[in-house]
């Protein structure tokens, strides 16, 4: 089924770990985005693309690496892993029509 | 810059009633608006988008919305909740073009209550 494909679902980090949480979309859109939930504060922006090699940050990117080879990935590397970063990640891709959402990634940070 | 306010982070409504969810935006330019449902422990679902045109758009599930660029709101209604209403919905802004990344407001928790 066409969409954005996240992976992990669910993921336990130490302090200081690093990893990356994969984003991949078969809808050929230029448009990627991550952001993170917390609770009561929506979702905030972390980084985005507007297309292969083009990336941006958004409100909260401290942190966090991204990278875009291709159209269809747009990974989200953590460097060091914080108890801050303890949240749910989503990945979006899109344009004005609107964006599709992944089913997001479950992070503790320990 | 753009930002989102949802007036209310919990409505409860009895099944049957009229469900009303307020979205206020600012915006510099004229924007793109809309409302998403999150169902527990999933991701985001596009409920309905403004972006020109009618200013009443209606969406999936029996919702509608209304662009007021006087009142800059974009209240999300629906005329006779359902229990599977029950849920998250989120009010979001984007100022399209090259800046076509989503300001999210901070969530209004739905309750149907039977």
């Amino acid at each position: 089924n066409a969409g954005v494909t996240q992976t992990p679902k669910f993921q336990v980090l130490k302090t200081g770990q690093s990893m990356t949480l994969q984003c991949a979309q078969d809808m050929n859109h230029e448009y990627m985005s991550w952001y993170r939930q917390d609770p009561g504060m929506g979702l905030r922006l972390i980084h985005y693309s507007v297309g292969a090699g083009i990336t941006d940050q958004g409100e909260v990117p401290n942190g966090y690496n991204v990278s875009r080879s291709t159209t269809e990935d747009f990974p989200l590397r953590l460097l060091s892993a914080a108890p801050s970063q303890t949240s749910v990640y989503f990945c979006a891709s899109g344009n004005l029509g609107g964006y599709t959402f992944g089913s997001g990634t479950r992070l503790t940070v320990v | 810059a753009q930002s989102v306010t949802q007036l209310g982070s919990h409505v409860s409504v009895s099944e049957g009633a009229l469900v009303l969810l307020r979205c206020n935006y600012s915006s510099s330019v004229p924007p793109y608006l809309f409302w998403y449902v999150q169902y527990p422990n999933q991701g985001l679902q596009l409920l309905l988008k403004y972006t020109t045109g009618a200013t009443l758009v209606k969406g999936i599930n029996g919702f509608e919305a209304e662009f007021k660029k006087s009142e800059t709101s974009f209240h999300l209604t629906k005329p006779s909740a359902h229990m599977s209403d029950a849920a998250e919905y989120f009010c979001a802004v984007s100022l399209g073009g090259s800046a076509r990344q989503l300001t999210f407001g901070s969530g209004t928790q739905l309750t149907v209550l039977p």
